[in-house]
């Protein structure tokens, strides 16, 4: 199975600061690659799909980008809402795998 | 909005069994490949399972494979996961989830979660 590790595991930021989450497969998943989000509680819900596309709703300073084994989330301009985990996830195979996740929190 | 609703949950005794199911409305569940994932308490999240659309394919996460079962209806718009040989770290909420295939097989919509404890 391909394997998802997300770095750092947890990081710390204030509202308005640019932050960036890494994803590295453990082999090429080409640009099959997928965002999620979750909050305490909640369900996860997806972010982007397929490296760089929004999900309907998602707003436009969430971004990502990669091809391959490396793939990047960035949030550009960090808003309170914003304060989560977030996953990556593979769906290049048909056994799916997750990262172990980014927690973002308030500095 | 579609929606997908997990029930069957509850307390197990280790090497126990249960089914779990989810009801999905609001879209077509016979053109969708389904997934089940779990998030054990305070970890991450990790993908159990999926179906095809007509059942004739399921995959699984190594950790369960025969111990658990994934099969849908159709007809009652519904998937199951029957869960045999419980094991304590089989403990987490699961997750239904439908697959996008014009998303590049992305978890587009999720269920609210069934808990799951496996404890003596």
């Amino acid at each position: 199975d391909i394997q998802m590790t997300q770095s750092p595991p947890s990081l710390s930021a204030s509202v308005g600061d640019r932050v960036t989450i890494t994803c590295r497969a453990s082999q090429s998943v080409s640009t099959s690659l997928n965002w999620y989000q979750q909050k305490p509680g909640t369900a996860p819900q997806l972010l982007i799909y397929a490296t760089s596309t929004l999900q309907r709703g998602v707003p436009s300073r969430f971004s990502g980008s990669g091809f391959g084994a490396i793939f990047i989330l960035t949030i550009s301009d960090l808003q309170p809402e914003d304060f989560a985990t977030y996953y990556c996830q593979q769906s290049y195979t048909t056994t799916r795998t997750f990262g172990q996740g980014t927690k973002v929190e308030v500095k | 909005e579609v929606q997908l609703v997990e029930s069957g949950g509850g307390l197990v005794q280790p090497g126990g069994s249960l089914r779990l199911s989810c009801g999905a409305t609001r879209f077509m569940f016979s053109r969708y490949w389904m997934s089940w994932v779990r998030q054990t308490p305070g970890k991450g999240l990790e993908w159990v399972a999926n179906i095809k659309e007509d059942g004739s394919e399921k995959y699984y996460v190594d950790s369960v494979k025969g111990r658990f079962t994934i099969s849908r209806d159709n007809a009652k718009n519904s998937l199951y996961l029957q869960m045999n040989s419980l094991r304590v770290e089989d403990t987490a909420v699961y997750y239904c989830a439908r697959e996008s295939r014009s998303q590049f097989w992305s978890l587009d919509f999720w269920g609210q979660g069934t808990l799951v404890t496996v404890s003596s």
